[in-house]
């Protein structure tokens, strides 16, 4: 199972919006409404920021959004914050016995 | 509240084995979908193996046969067994809570195995 395909990097002034894209396949993405997106602080451990595609869990400011076309996830981050520079990294189920991850994006706020 | 704290990493030769540990509260492992997933240094995530609430266990092409996902209901911990160790396995190890919908909602702050001569 090939990692999703996500750009290495972006960025994006406090207050705008910057959206990252993930790519994958039928087998992923395309196959289910299984998609996750994970924030990683340098150092840390990964955070649950949306699941299911667009839902976000508790806490989660809905600065953070999240969308599937096809077999392409976005997530869309409003709103920039300093606190929102992080790598961010989408997954996606991809059958019983598979979970997959993408190549992670370094969100860096200017 | 839920926590996860990881064990077991270090420094350990080529071919060499290591056991890792996961240990669990504020839920039960056995009644939850557990993962360990990896980060090599400078690198992305990595799914390496899920055991699922029924017992059924499955893994990434890159470690199968090798690693052995298990669990201890009486300990409430997730384990990982890494034999026949390689440089690349080089990395920290997560253990990470499943929730239905196939994503991860904890984390615990991972272990590092680093793999050299």
């Amino acid at each position: 199972q090939s990692a999703l395909t996500q750009p290495p990097s972006a960025s994006g002034s406090p207050g705008q919006s910057v959206t990252i894209s993930c790519t994958g396949t039928s087998s992923d993405i395309g196959g289910y409404k299984y998609v996750s997106w994970y924030q990683q602080h340098p150092g840390k451990a990964p955070k649950l920021m949306i699941y299911e595609v667009t839902k976000r869990p508790s806490g989660v400011p809905d600065r953070f959004s999240g969308s599937k076309s096809g077999n392409t996830a976005s997530l869309t981050v409003s709103g920039l914050q300093a606190e929102d520079e992080a790598d961010y990294y989408c997954s996606s189920y991809a059958g019983t016995d598979n979970y997959v991850f993408g190549t992670g994006t370094r969100v860096t706020v200017l | 509240e839920v926590q996860l704290v990881e064990s077991g990493g270090g420094l350990i030769q080529p071919g060499g084995s290591l056991r890792l540990s996961c240990a669990a509260s504020g839920f039960t492992v056995s009644s939850n979908y557990m993962s360990w997933v990896r980060q090599a240094p400078g690198k992305g995530l990595e799914w390496v193996s899920v055991i699922y609430s029924g017992g059924s266990t499955y893994y990434a092409d890159s470690v199968k046969g090798r690693f052995t996902i298990s669990r201890d209901s009486s300990e409430n911990t997730l384990y990982l067994q890494l034999n026949g160790l390689r440089v690349e396995d080089t990395a920290v190890y997560y253990c990470a809570k499943g929730r239905p919908g196939y994503h991860f909602d904890y984390w615990g702050q991972g272990t590092l195995v680093t793999v050299s001569s």
